[in-house]
């Protein structure tokens, strides 16, 4: 019962830098979210998706790029890293829109841009 | 535009003794709100939640929340906290979006 699944769990980037963090769920949610933790920050909402093909900007979406080919998975990209992005990346997704279901948490992502 | 904000960013409590943590929301419409809960080195782990309804919502481990409209507030009650509560405490309301509040790290001391 694998709920969802983030890879990989920590990387370490040179600024200028690009990556994609990959978010996989295997329990047919039609929503999908990319939040980043800071300290005193709570979770901010990156980008987000509604339904396979679909994405939709959050709180904080610049710098990042997402894709929603497949609905089990959701893809965070950073094309172009900054020390600004040094936070830890949870995924998470629900049914709906929170009123069926809340959200289901990967373990997160710790990204450190030197 | 639609926001939280929870009052108290570091709480200290002695086992046994009673929790409130406070919760604020902006927002012009209906809301669904939740309070979530991460323990340390964890994700976020779903406390309760509110849709509609009694205002006075049970979580698990004993934890209520009570919505009170007038004041756009969503605060978070244990009777009598317990070490393992120890955690980082989160608000969230959706709104348009689901957004979340900074966070209050509960720190409980046996």
């Amino acid at each position: 019962n694998a709920g969802v699944t983030q890879t990989p769990k920590f990387r370490v980037l040179k600024t200028g830098q690009s990556m994609t963090l990959l978010c996989a769920q295997d329990m047919n949610h039609e929503y999908m979210y990319w939040y980043r933790q800071d300290p005193g920050m709570g979770l901010r909402l990156i980008h987000y998706s509604v339904g396979e093909g679909t994405t939709a900007k959050g709180e904080v979406p610049d710098g990042y790029n997402v894709s929603r080919l497949k609905k089990q998975n959701f893809l965070l990209g950073l094309e172009s890293a900054a020390p600004s992005q040094t936070s830890v990346y949870f995924c998470a997704s629900s049914y709906g829109q929170g009123l069926i279901s809340p959200l289901h948490f990967g373990n997160g992502t710790r990204l450190t841009v030197t | 535009a639609q926001s939280v904000s929870q009052h108290n960013h570091h709480v200290i409590l002695s086992e046994a003794a009673s929790l409130e943590l406070g919760c604020n929301y902006s927002y012009g419409g209906t809301v669904n709100l939740f309070w979530y809960v991460q323990y340390p080195g964890q994700h976020l782990q779903l406390l309760l939640k509110y849709f509609s309804g009694d205002p006075l919502v049970k979580g698990i481990k004993g934890f209520e929340a009570e919505f009170i409209k007038s004041k756009f507030s969503f605060n978070l009650r244990k009777p009598s906290v317990q070490w393992s509560d120890t955690a980082e405490y989160f608000c969230a309301v959706q709104g348009g979006k689901l957004i979340f509040g900074q966070g209050t790290e509960l720190s409980v001391k046996p």
